[in-house]
């Protein structure tokens, strides 16, 4: 079983959705949990940033971790074509090893 | 499938050396390979591509003769910081495609944390 696991999708939204977008994880040790945004042959770009439980939310983002069902969200409201682009989490114990989901694809139609 | 691994996992060493980083797929054979570096709670930043048996291609502003870029076969590729100094300490992150597949799906190691003294 991998550590991180994450629906590659790709996954089609109308613009305007809200877009729900999951990991799973297996090691109990993760405290530090990421989401990325990448566009084709760019670097990731931290959106998310969050430590142990709870929800965060900047902007349309928001973040959520559950730590007891570990299980992490990222929610993207009134979406935009802009936002099109491969969404990856990752997780890390102590903000060192870190451990990536292999990426949803997400493609938000005007 | 699809795992890729780093070697070390952390590195101290003292300003002036070099040090070798290492990326391997571990289940596929990875024809690009793209390195990466991180500060603390900031986005990647992409330093280069490698492709396999050729020269890397890289980012502007990084400096090919410091950071080298061998990517010697399918599964592996290093990255050697020359002649480091402290405002190279950071973490470093290496990820493939794989072969065949999806050119824009990579996989991400775990990342390298260089400290420079």
């Amino acid at each position: 079983q991998k550590e991180v696991e994450q629906d590659p999708g790709p996954l089609s939204v109308p613009e305007g959705a809200i877009v729900s977008l999951n990991c799973t994880y297996s090691n109990s040790a993760f405290q530090y949990f990421m989401w990325y945004r990448q566009y084709s042959r760019k670097g990731p770009e931290l959106l998310m940033y969050t430590y142990s439980s709870g929800n965060k939310e900047d902007g349309r983002f928001t973040a959520q971790v559950d730590k007891s069902s570990k299980y992490i969200s990222l929610f993207i409201r009134d979406s935009q074509p802009s936002d099109s682009a491969t969404y990856l989490c990752a997780m890390s114990p102590n903000n060192n090893d870190m451990r990536f989901g292999a990426g949803t694809r997400l493609t938000v139609k005007p | 499938g699809a795992v890729v691994s780093q070697h070390p996992s952390r590195v101290i060493c003292k300003s002036g050396t070099s040090v070798k980083i290492e990326c391997r797929s571990l289940d596929f054979q990875a024809t690009t390979m793209f390195w990466y570096r991180q500060f603390p709670k900031q986005s990647l930043m992409l330093m280069a591509t490698s492709n396999e048996g050729s020269k890397a291609t890289y980012e502007q502003g990084v400096e090919k003769d410091k950071f080298l870029i061998n990517h010697a076969s399918l599964t592996l590729s290093t990255l050697t910081v020359t002649s480091a100094h402290p405002e190279d300490s950071s973490f470093y992150i290496c990820s493939a495609s794989k072969a065949g597949g999806p050119t824009d799906t990579q996989y991400f190691g775990p990342g390298t944390r260089l400290t420079v003294l």
